[in-house]
């Protein structure tokens, strides 16, 4: 199976901040990479698949980088809803990994 | 628009089969390149992938529960069914279905259900 690692597991900052969250697959993936933002409660959120590409409706303060086995989501400038969880996941090979989360709070 | 929702009881006893169904609308598991997955989530937990059915009906599963699931489906009825047997109280969690867009070329999931806690205890 693929690990995926992501770091930090959480994450103190505040609103306006530009916050960086790694995400490490255990082989290459190319750029089979999505990024979801889950808030309590509630169902994962697809942010940005695959790897670098903004889901539609997500505002562009959100970006991501990354292939091979390195990747980065950023957000610019932290807005209130932006306080969640998020989470990377592969989909290069079944099964399909996630990593352990981030959780995102304010500072 | 497309919707999913997870169906299925909250309570199991330990050692009993949990069936949970996905009832969905807004596409078709017939069409190329669609597949459902299943995820689940233990309370204050990471997400766990479980499975995915694909629309040939090829079959995956997660390597360390594999030989507990089983995932099939009911194109009629536009619904997809999980079962996991031998329940322990490490399986309580909210279990997640979603659509898989483009699968067969590694497509992601776009599309969530609600989830649905179940709870394992005696």
């Amino acid at each position: 199976d693929i690990q995926m690692t992501q770091s930090p597991s959480s994450l103190s900052a505040s609103v306006g901040d530009r916050v960086t969250i790694t995400c490490r697959a255990s082989q290459s993936i190319s750029t089979y990479l999505t990024w979801y933002q889950q808030k309590p409660g509630k169902a994962p959120k697809l942010l940005i698949y695959p790897a670098s590409n903004l889901q539609s409706g997500v505002p562009s303060r959100f970006s991501g980088s990354g292939s091979g086995t390195d990747f980065t989501l950023t957000i610019s400038g932290l807005q209130p809803e932006d306080f969640a969880t998020y989470y990377c996941q592969q989909s290069y090979d079944t099964p399909y990994t996630f990593g352990q989360g981030t959780k995102l709070d304010i500072k | 628009q497309v919707t999913l929702r997870e169906s299925g009881p909250a309570l199991v006893k330990p050692t009993q089969t949990l069936t949970l169904t996905c009832t969905f609308s807004g596409f078709s598991l017939t069409t190329s390149g669609m597949c459902v997955s299943w995820i689940r989530q233990p309370p204050g937990k990471a997400l766990e992938w479980l499975a995915r059915i694909d629309w040939d009906n090829d079959k995956y599963y997660s390597t360390s529960l594999k030989t507990r699931l089983s995932v099939s489906k009911d194109t009629s009825k536009n619904q997809v069914v999980l079962t996991m047997t031998n329940m322990d109280p490490v399986d309580t969690a909210t279990y997640f279905c979603a659509r898989v867009m483009g699968c067969g070329s590694r497509g992601t999931s776009d599309y969530w259900g609600q989830g649905t806690l179940v709870t394992v205890s005696s």
